[in-house]
Order: structure tokens, then sequence, then C-alpha cells
């Protein structure tokens, strides 16, 4: 089946660096990726959906400048969190949806933790 | 935002049939019924989807009522593994946004 691979699984980083998360789409081409954040106990929250070649569209209260999101090809997209701050840690989760009848497929996200 | 209510909460004795049920009243004609679950820190995993007529994979089993403002996700014979937060999302087949409702956390008890 399809696969969605997100690089790296854990992440800690210091206070005001920035770190950047990939999804990749392991053997299909995914004209659309979704962002997606998830605090503990709580559901994913949709934060953007990037098509290749386009920028991305943010959903309402997420800050565009401070979560950089690129898709730059058909099987990449990198959202980079930049100057990151403890509320900023969470669990990032990607997903690529091939354009045709069929579902999402989802990365094994991507735990933050920033001190 | 999410068109979707489920019950927060569920539990399903091992062997037994788990029946899931999802409501989305307001849904559009051209809206599929997309359903998911989630074990504790991996990426939700895709499980079925349908318009209007029942499906059935490997997995489990989607029934939609003729009116499609309800369906059940059906897991026939449950076992440990599957204890997890299950996701029904209704949307459009491709391109649009994909939400999240609250889910239903499902234990399945030996």
């Amino acid at each position: 089946g399809a696969v969605v691979s997100q690089h790296p699984s854990r992440v800690i980083c210091k206070s005001g660096t920035s770190v950047k998360i990939e999804c990749r789409s392991l053997d299909f081409q995914a004209t659309t990726m979704f962002w997606y954040r998830q605090f503990p106990k709580q559901s994913l929250m949709l934060m953007a959906t990037s098509n290749e070649g386009s920028k991305a569209t943010y959903e309402q209260g997420v800050e565009k400048d401070k979560f950089l999101i690129n898709h730059a090809s058909l099987t990449l997209s990198t959202l980079t969190v930049t100057s990151a701050h403890p509320e900023d840690s969470s669990f990032y989760i990607c997903s690529a949806e091939y354009r045709g009848n069929s579902p999402l497929h989802f990365g094994n996200g991507t735990r933050l933790t920033v001190t | 935002d999410a068109k979707t209510t489920q019950p927060p909460s569920m539990d399903c004795a091992e062997g037994r049939a788990a029946n899931l049920p999802c409501n989305h009243s307001t849904i559009s004609g051209n809206e599929y019924v997309y359903w998911y679950r989630q074990i504790h820190s991996q990426g939700p995993q895709y499980i079925i989807h349908g318009l209007k007529n029942n499906e059935t994979n490997e997995m489990a089993s989607l029934i939609i009522t003729e009116d499609r403002k309800s369906s059940t996700l059906i897991l026939p014979h449950a076992t440990l593994r599957d204890t997890a937060v299950y996701y029904c999302i209704v949307r459009e087949n491709t391109g649009n946004q994909f939400y999240f409702g609250t889910g239903t956390s499902l234990t399945v008890i030996p």
C-alpha cells in the first residue's frame, strides 16, 4: 500500500532554534499534502494544506511565518518550525494524497520537544 | 471543521464485533465517509471509506444509512490490537481539507 515517510520521528531542540520536518510519499506522487498538530489526549488539528508548486493554505489561527511549509516536488513537503518555543512542543503529522479516488495516507508523526 | 459526532469512548469484548457509530447529519451529496484509527503515538491508519453503498474490506465493514446521515464501522472480530481511537470524517473525495473530529476511543477487553 501507499507509504508516507516522515522524518525525524523525534526531535529535541532549544528554544529559539528552528526545526525542519520532512514528509515524503515513497511510492506515489502526492499532489496535495496536509500538516497536522496533535496535543496530548486531543484530536489532530489541521494546520495547513499544501499543493505542489504553490503556496500553502493555512488554517485560521496558524501563523504562516512561524510554520513554513514548502512543497517543492510531488514527493516531498517540509514543515519548518521557526524560532521554536516550549509551547510549540507537540506531535506533528503529515499526510499525502494522490489525485484521484484515493484516501489520505499518513506519516508516523514527529514528536517535537522544545526545551 | 469536523462535521461528525461520535461517542467519546466504547468498550468491546475480545472476539466480539465492535460497532462504532458516527453521525453526519449535514453531509452533502458528494461527500464521502472515511474511517481512520490512531494507535497511541502513531499516525492515523486508513480503514475504509464509502459514498452511499455499504463497503467491506479485509479490516472492516462500513454501513451507511439510506439518508446518509449516519454510519457504522464494524470490526467483525475485535482483537486487543484494535484498541485505538477511531475517527469518522466526511469530505469530498479529493483536494479539500480533511478535518478530524474528536473520535471514539475503543478499548478491547480480554
